[in-house]
C-alpha cells in the first residue's frame, strides 16, 4: 500500500464553519506535511509532524489547526477561514531514509 | 534550504529526450537535490534524487555537476504524459522541509 488517502476530495464551507480535511497513509511513515496550492502557484509548505509531533509550523493563522492523533492520520481543521484561503491541501508523507515525500491527491477547498 | 533556479517553460517533441535543468549555486555539502513533478489536478510525484553521484531510476536520470552548483533531469524518451511541472529542489531529506520553487512548465508536443 503506497497511498496517501485524502478526504473529502472537495468541500465547500462558509465563513463561519468548522469543517476537517483528513489525511490517511498506512505504510509506516512517521512523518506527515500539510501543504496549500494555489491556481498554478507551487505548494506552500504548512505543517510538519515528525513522530506524531507538530516540528515545524510555517507561520500558519491560526484559523488552520492541525492534528496528528497516531502515526497514520493526519488532520486539518479549519475555523473562520476567509474566502482567500480557497486552494488545494495537499498531505504528504515520507520515510526518513530515502525522504522522498508521498503525495495525496489533494482535497480542493472553497470557502464562501 | 538551497533556493534554486529553473526555466519558466520548456518543450520537448514527443519521443525525444528532455533535458531540465537546475541551478542550485548555494547548496551546502549535506543538501540533496530532489525532482518533483506534478500532473495538472494531481498531487506531486516524486522522480528521484541524488547527493554527488548520478542516479536514474525507471522514471528519469539525473546528473549533478562535480561543484553540485547545478544539476539536469533527462526524461530520455518523453511521452504526452510526461507533460508537466518539474520542480527541482534541494532539502537535508529525512524529516525536514521540502519548499517548492515555481518549476518548469514542460509540454510534450506530438
Amino acid at each position: 500500500d503506497t497511498e496517501v488517502t485524502q478526504t473529502p476530495k472537495h468541500l465547500v464551507m462558509g465563513m463561519t464553519n468548522k469543517k476537517s480535511l483528513k489525511c490517511e497513509q498506512h505504510m509506516g511513515h512517521r512523518a506527515m506535511y500539510w501543504y496549500k496550492q494555489k491556481a498554478k502557484k507551487p505548494p506552500e509548505l504548512m505543517f510538519v509532524y515528525s513522530y506524531e509531533k507538530l516540528s515545524i509550523n510555517e507561520s500558519v493563522p491560526s484559523r488552520f489547526s492541525p492534528e496528528c492523533p497516531n502515526s497514520s492520520l493526519l488532520n486539518l481543521h479549519l475555523h473562520a477561514l476567509q474566502p482567500e484561503d480557497s486552494a488545494l491541501y495537499l498531505c504528504a508523507s515520507t520515510q526518513r531514509v530515502t525522504g522522498e515525500l508521498f503525495f495525496g491527491e489533494g482535497s480542493r477547498l472553497t470557502v464562501l | 534550504d538551497a533556493k534554486t533556479t529553473q526555466p519558466p517553460s520548456m518543450d520537448c517533441a514527443e519521443g525525444r529526450a528532455a533535458n531540465l535543468p537546475c541551478n542550485h549555486s548555494t547548496i551546502s555539502g549535506n543538501e540533496y537535490v530532489y525532482w518533483y513533478r506534478q500532473i495538472h489536478s494531481q498531487g506531486p510525484q516524486y522522480i528521484i534524487h541524488g547527493l554527488k553521484n548520478n542516479e536514474t531510476n525507471e522514471m528519469a536520470s539525473l546528473i549533478i555537476t562535480e561543484d553540485r552548483k547545478s544539476s539536469t533531469l533527462i526524461l530520455p524518451h518523453a511521452t504526452l504524459r510526461d507533460t508537466a511541472v518539474y520542480y527541482c529542489i534541494v532539502t537535508l531529506g529525512g524529516y525536514n522541509k521540502l519548499i517548492f520553487g515555481a518549476g518548469t512548465r514542460l509540454a510534450v508536443h506530438p
